[in-house]
């Protein structure tokens, strides 16, 4: 059971727009920055989003972040079947004094 | 740019410990930021087990704690994870990263970039 909590999964055609969230509470996301992380399959997480809504070098602009009080989001738009991964939300957790994940969504581009 | 590679053994047996290390190239650790080790196991998500800054100073998952031990050899620019008493369940693809961590409570973190990962299995 993770603490922040995503749906399993989600899906969209290509060229369509689709939003991933990440819900927790007042411990995490609500007063600590959000990073979400792609991981294709096979190979290691990489970064999409920190601060809750920068994007890294080299990132794309179709991909964005949001957070609002304790939840975050994850959109990204012009869906590209490169896009199938997984996607996991993280924060810091002030109570448990730990790095906390999202249970991992996986994107299907049909 | 700044590259991270994982090394250990694949297979421990239970109750022993499991020894990996991270080498960094292209960084100097002791330049800055925090160093962590992340896990998942086979088909699930991943899970943080500590951080470690280059002065020695760490933060370990509460659930693991007491079977965690990471370390920082800046001689040799590496990061070590020692996991004692395994079971399967320790079973994982086990990561380092680069760990950006700010103020005293990490209300700003984020791991970048990642190692390709090593997987661990733990079976007699």
């Amino acid at each position: 059971q993770s603490v922040l909590t995503q749906p399993p999964s989600v899906s969209a055609a290509p060229g369509q727009k689709v939003t991933i969230s990440c819900s927790g509470s007042n411990s995490n996301i609500g007063n600590n920055y959000v990073s979400w992380y792609q991981q294709l399959p096979g190979t290691a997480p990489k970064l999409l989003i920190y601060d809750n809504n920068k994007r890294p070098s080299g990132i794309p602009d179709r991909f964005s972040g949001s957070k609002s009080g304790t939840s975050a989001t994850l959109g990204i738009t012009g869906l590209q079947t490169g896009d199938e991964a997984d996607y996991y939300c993280g924060t810091w957790d002030s109570s448990l004094s730990a790095v906390v994940f999202g249970g991992g969504t996986k994107l299907t581009v049909l | 740019q700044v590259q991270l590679q994982e090394s250990g053994p694949g297979l421990v047996k239970p109750s022993e410990t499991l020894s990996l290390t991270c080498a960094v190239s292209g960084y100097s650790i002791s330049s800055g930021y925090y160093w962590g080790w992340i896990r998942q196991p086979p088909g699930k998500g991943l899970e943080w087990i500590g951080s470690i800054y280059h002065s020695g100073s760490t933060y370990y998952n509460p659930s693991l704690k007491s079977r965690v031990t990471i370390s920082v050899d800046t001689s040799k620019n590496q990061l070590s994870l020692k996991l004692s008493s395994v079971t399967a369940a320790d079973t994982a693809v086990y990561y380092c990263a680069r760990h950006y961590c700010s103020g005293g409570s990490c209300f700003q973190n984020w791991f970048d970039p990642w190692g390709q990962g090593t997987l661990v299995t733990v079976s007699s």
